[in-house]
């Protein structure tokens, strides 16, 4: 995943509008990866997955395009509403047991 | 079905003291991994355990250790706490070992003073 700072990058989008948030994996021999919304006060929670022998999946409101060439997972959101406002983390797994390396996250902020 | 649970929510220690946060998985989950959350860090991986066995670490100091009980539940401890061990710490439970969807408990937020 990237490297991570104290101050995540930001997404502001329209009430309605799509969004598209983007990751860059680290690790070319990951099979599995994941997006996780996070919330404040709360924990993560599971969003989509993917594994690494397909290039999209679609899940309700949210499509996940993974892109192994250059080791880029996005996530998109279509129709964005208030309630998508968030911290968005991507996370790959290897062949290591249930280990999850996490991108350093961007955060949605939803305009009504 | 009731999701991750973590107890307690909220502590506040001092340095040099040891804590020890506890994980019960969604039931019927037999795996649990544990997680540090950082500004500065983001996300961590520290331990994940199954079958009651420590089956991967992270690159932490061994000040940082875990254990499973029969039941699936999971505790973790910290010993000789420092300021830097300031963090929220997540747990995650998966159905079994290599399961790859993880669910997060809501994380138990340390102040270390």
């Amino acid at each position: 995943g990237e490297s991570v700072g104290l101050h995540l990058p930001t997404l502001s989008v329209q009430e309605g509008d799509n969004s598209i948030i983007n990751c860059a994996y680290s690790n070319s021999a990951s099979d599995y990866f994941i997006w996780y919304k996070q919330e404040s006060g709360k924990g993560p929670q599971f969003i989509i997955d993917i594994r690494s022998n397909m290039d999209k999946r679609q899940g309700q409101r949210v499509t996940v395009l993974l892109n192994k060439t250059v080791k880029h997972l996005s996530l998109q959101i279509a129709a964005t509403q208030p309630g998508d406002s968030a911290v968005y983390f991507c996370a790959e797994k290897g062949n290591a047991g249930n280990m999850l390396t996490f991108g350093g996250g961007t955060r949605l902020m939803v305009k009504p | 079905k009731a999701g991750v649970t973590q107890t307690p929510r909220y502590l506040i220690k001092t340095r040099g003291q040891q804590v020890t946060l506890s994980c019960s998985p969604i039931s019927g989950h037999r795996s649990v991994s544990w997680y540090q959350q950082t500004p500065g860090q983001g996300l961590q991986f520290l331990f994940e355990y199954f079958s009651e066995t420590q089956r991967n670490k992270g690159n932490f100091p061994g000040r940082f250790s875990g254990r499973q009980f029969s039941n699936s539940r999971s505790e973790m401890n910290v010993s000789t706490l420092e300021l830097g061990d300031s963090a929220l710490y997540l747990c995650a439970s998966s159905l079994v070992f290599g399961e790859e969807t993880q669910y997060f408990g809501p994380g138990t937020r340390l102040l270390v003073l």
